[in-house]
């Protein structure tokens, strides 16, 4: 039973270019959470989304990042025109059910660490 | 305004010796969860616990166990005769009823640093 998937497990991007961050959640999760971890900091959340839909995206910075989780296939996180400040892990969970259903545990992938150089 | 608090930068212990996080919270919600997750040194997230708000039961699982008090607002979590490989951050998080579930709220993190 694989576990939530993120790829790559390692990004380096130069200051302008575009960052394409992949999550493909746990078989049976319609649910897809992305969280961004600066160096020595703790976990922030993102945006929260179930299949084509965006449910929560108070925590997206309001330009240049976007993220989707289409019909088919795995969620993405895109960060345009990166700078360095975007260096960071970046997580995504996955959960079965949302709204604070007994199902909701939230299980992270293994985490994309984007650099900025 | 952070939500959860985790007082303890770092904790070091050496092995065998029982360590406690404290994990504080803050919310106007009746209904949310508190939950625990291990983030080792290679940096997955490795989750511990989810309890409801409405489950004040203390909870252990081997040598983890959680002290959960709502009249404080606390989410504690001891490791008994630590091991080495408990070395990690732990994180606290919280999920609010009115906040969209799905969003966990972080505390800073503890690291437990557990030497032989």
């Amino acid at each position: 039973n694989a576990g939530v998937m993120q790829n790559p497990r390692h990004l380096v991007r130069r200051r302008g270019q575009e960052a394409r961050l992949r999550c493909s959640p746990m078989k049976g999760h319609s649910h897809v959470y992305w969280y961004r971890q600066l160096p020595e900091e703790g976990l922030k959340f993102m945006v929260y989304l179930q299949k084509e839909n965006i449910i929560d995206e108070s925590g997206m910075p309001k330009e240049r990042f976007s993220a989707e989780f289409p019909k088919e296939g795995p969620s993405i996180l895109r960060i345009q025109q990166v700078v360095r400040g975007d260096s960071a892990a970046y997580f995504c969970a996955s959960s079965p059910a949302g709204g604070g259903a007994k199902e909701d545990e939230q299980y992270f992938g293994p985490g994309t660490r984007l650099t900025v150089t | 305004a952070q939500k959860v608090t985790q007082a303890q930068t770092e904790i070091s212990v050496v092995e065998k010796e029982d360590v406690t996080l404290d994990c504080v919270y803050e919310t106007r919600d009746t209904t949310y969860y508190l939950f625990w997750y291990k983030q080792p040194p290679s940096g997955e997230l490795v989750f511990l616990i989810r309890r409801n708000s409405f489950d004040e039961q203390n909870e252990i699982s081997g040598r983890y166990s959680w002290n959960f008090q709502k009249s404080t607002s606390s989410f504690n979590f001891t490791i008994t005769a630590s091991q080495v490989v408990d070395s990690a951050v732990y994180f606290c998080a919280l999920s609010e009823e009115s906040d969209s579930w799905g969003k966990l709220q972080f505390g800073a993190g503890t690291q437990v640093v557990v030497t032989p």
